[in-house]
């Protein structure tokens, strides 16, 4: 089943503006990872984080946690054509099986 | 830099027929996961390994699935007396031990059971 749902399901924006996602979950968790999938490829991890900590940098992209929300929200900010994408949250438990959310598809238009 | 590798990368196969995907982990990547991922979905957590052992199964794997990973390498999937229902992108992906909570998944192998 999946854990995590995220908001929106779809979104449509300009090249040079930010996108922002968001993701919601149920059970607690040790981590909480984002992934992104070009259409019909594998998944790139993009950042992790984890249940300590509330946000998180990575080049373009910023990460927040809220555990008292189970919530986490991902930016990427200047957006390029290159970020069109699905993007999945994905939660780590014990035994680091990821549970995946149904993603964000992410189009960028030039 | 050498991936996790998946093989084949498609497979298109009649309805009862049986088929078997292979992984190649990263190298000395200890830990080995199999999903399965539909349409417009996210990926489905099937099975893991540590090593050789197989540590946690999915109820999504029926007894019509079968992991393995002998000598802790490389893995095979197999699905007998495939279903339609089973048409699905399957992904591999590997874990290191010095940081198992991040996942590099291979290309995937995408199934059609017609």
């Amino acid at each position: 089943s999946q854990q995590g749902e995220e908001d929106p399901q779809a979104l449509s924006i300009q090249e040079g503006e930010n996108a922002t996602m968001n993701c919601s979950y149920k059970t607690s968790i040790n981590n909480l990872q984002w992934y992104r999938q070009n259409s019909g490829r594998g998944l790139v991890h993009l950042i992790l984080i984890r249940s300590n900590e509330r946000e998180k940098h990575s080049g373009r992209l910023r990460v927040t946690l809220d555990t008292s929300k189970k919530s986490s929200s991902l930016l990427i900010t200047a957006s390029r054509a290159a970020d069109t994408a699905s993007y999945f949250c994905a939660t780590g438990a014990a035994g680091n099986k990821l549970t995946f959310g149904g993603g964000t598809r992410v189009l960028v238009k030039p | 830099d050498t991936g996790v590798s998946q093989d084949p990368r498609h497979k298109i196969t009649k309805r009862g027929q049986n088929v078997t995907f292979r992984c190649d982990p990263i190298s000395e990547h200890n830990r080995l996961y199999w999903y399965r991922q539909t349409l417009g979905q996210g990926p489905e957590f099937l099975t893991y390994f540590q090593n050789e052992a197989q540590l946690e199964k999915s109820r999504l794997l029926s007894d019509r699935f079968s992991a393995e990973r002998p000598k802790g390498s490389f893995s095979t999937l197999e699905i007998q007396r495939t279903e339609q229902g089973d048409s699905a992108m399957y992904l591999c992906a590997s874990s290191p031990r010095t940081a198992q909570e991040t996942q590099y998944f291979g290309p995937g192998t995408r199934l059609l059971v017609l």
